[in-house]
């Protein structure tokens, strides 16, 4: 069974750090593009990040302050949150994204998804 | 102007079609676009229901029934989920998303009421 299982959440000072961790388990791990997406109390979801072969990409909200990882000998995803505030206070979600070529520097969107963790930022 | 826009609420009733839209801003053209939809309940990820971007480039998600497909409205420059059938467990909130400009965008989610 494809699972997905988010952890690392928890309450944190406005700029603080925080590390997630999303350890995957009944597939190839490394021969997928995973995505780092958020959703903040009532509100919809916004993408935050994707690692995809030797690439990354951010949103702009997050770009400069978050840093998207992955051990592929641990099947495990990583967002490294930096200075964060208020407004990154979130259920954060990792996501799998199938790749379109054989060293995935092409990807679809994303198929299987986590529970989730919240982070939530406050003094 | 968001990249991709959705009416925020649609009610229908049992056994009914409902249509749901994801415009693209202006001098973004649909065609050129894969257009992702998801499903989620109260308290529960996101689920992955399929993609459209033409006939002959399209994907059902695993498990997913028949009665929920994907097309366009080039006219209208939009991607639509049309659930036929409409059931009391189609309700939920549903988002449209696709990749523009180096990022995933989605849009601002539809809430479907089955009366």
């Amino acid at each position: 069974e494809v699972q997905l299982l988010e952890s690392g959440g928890g309450l944190v000072q406005p700029g603080g750090s925080l590390r997630l961790s999303c350890a995957a388990s009944g597939f190839t791990f490394s021969n997928y593009a995973m995505n780092w997406v958020r959703q903040a109390p009532g509100k919809g979801l916004e993408w935050v990040s994707i690692i995809s072969g030797s690439r990354t990409f951010y949103a702009d909200s997050v770009k400069g302050r978050f840093t998207i990882s992955r051990d592929n000998s641990k099947d495990t995803l990583y967002l490294q949150m930096n200075n964060l505030r208020a407004e990154d206070t979130a259920v954060y979600y990792c996501a799998s994204s199938s790749c379109s070529t054989t060293t995935c520097e092409g990807f679809y969107g994303m198929d299987v998804w986590g529970q989730g963790t919240t982070v939530t930022v406050s003094s | 102007q968001a990249v991709l826009t959705q009416p925020a609420s649609l009610s229908a009733s049992p056994g009914a079609s409902a249509s749901l839209t994801c415009t693209l801003r202006s001098g973004i053209n649909v065609g050129t676009y894969r257009i992702y939809w998801y499903q989620q309940k109260p308290g529960s990820p996101p689920q992955y229901l399929l993609r459209y971007k033409s006939d002959s480039d399209n994907q059902q998600g695993s498990g997913v029934p028949s009665r929920f497909s994907g097309s366009k409205d080039a006219s209208a420059n939009a991607g639509i989920l049309l659930i036929s059938g409409l059931q009391s467990e189609d309700e939920a909130d549903y988002y449209c998303m696709t990749w523009h400009n180096s990022a995933w965008v989605f849009g601002g989610g539809t809430k479907v009421t089955v009366l």
